[in-house]
């Protein structure tokens, strides 16, 4: 089954405590992304990546960091958690074809993040 | 810089209504237009994909159409059923980049 996955579902925390949230794709997809979603704010990308160690940032990348040593694999890091990252946090993939039909992007089903 | 508004921003309709969602962008530079549904404590679930040189696209009772000249698009859904609960976003992903800008989202409701 094609799918994204993320790890953890849910992650209690404290301030300062470094953090990965994982996330995998089984759908040799070019391109992966980071998103956060806040009430009120929608949906706001973090970082994204166009091919392994291709990575740029989205509108909001500060605080984040990424990497893309495989394909399949794309983890988000919060060196240092600060409460105001408390969020919900999706990643995505899509082939990364402008143009196709296959651009569209697919979600895992989310990480939500307290950072007390 | 790139905004989408998505109005109304919640919808109540009696159920075998037709309905459109309303998506605007504020930068007609922009590759395609998807449109996601979500379910409480879900993930966003792809429902059309419209690239920039297209004018609509259709799935079942889903009909999404672009108009860039003026920056927006609307999801056309036909006969709504209960089971059409749920808040629906548009995203913009801008020429020249793989950035994607997202509306906030109308969450709809169909009442049985």
């Amino acid at each position: 089954e094609a799918q994204v996955t993320q790890n953890p579902r849910y992650l209690i925390t404290v301030t300062g405590k470094k953090l990965t949230v994982t996330c995998s794709q089984n759908m040799n997809h070019e391109y992966m992304s980071w998103y956060r979603q806040d009430p009120g704010l929608g949906l706001r990308q973090i970082y994204y990546s166009m091919n392994v160690e291709v990575t740029d940032k989205g509108d909001v990348p500060e605080g984040y960091k990424v990497s893309r040593k495989e394909k399949r694999n794309f983890p988000l890091i919060l060196e240092s958690p600060s409460p105001n990252q408390t969020s919900l946090y999706f990643c995505a993939s899509s082939s990364g074809v402008r143009g196709s039909s296959t651009d569209t992007q697919y979600f895992g089903p989310g990480t939500r993040l307290t950072v007390l | 810089k790139q905004e989408v508004t998505q109005i109304p921003a919640a919808l109540s309709v009696p159920e075998g209504e037709n309905l459109v969602l309303n998506c605007s962008f504020t930068d007609s530079a922009i590759y395609n237009l998807q449109w996601f549904r979500q379910d409480p404590g879900k993930g966003l679930t792809s429902l059309l994909l419209i690239q920039s040189s297209q004018r609509e696209q259709t799935s079942g009772r889903l009909n999404a159409s672009l108009d860039k000249s003026s920056g927006r698009s609307t999801l056309y859904i036909a006969a709504s059923q209960p089971g059409d609960s749920a808040t629906y976003l548009c995203a913009v992903s801008r020429s020249g980049t793989y950035k994607y800008i997202f509306g906030t989202g109308t969450r709809l409701k169909v009442l049985a």
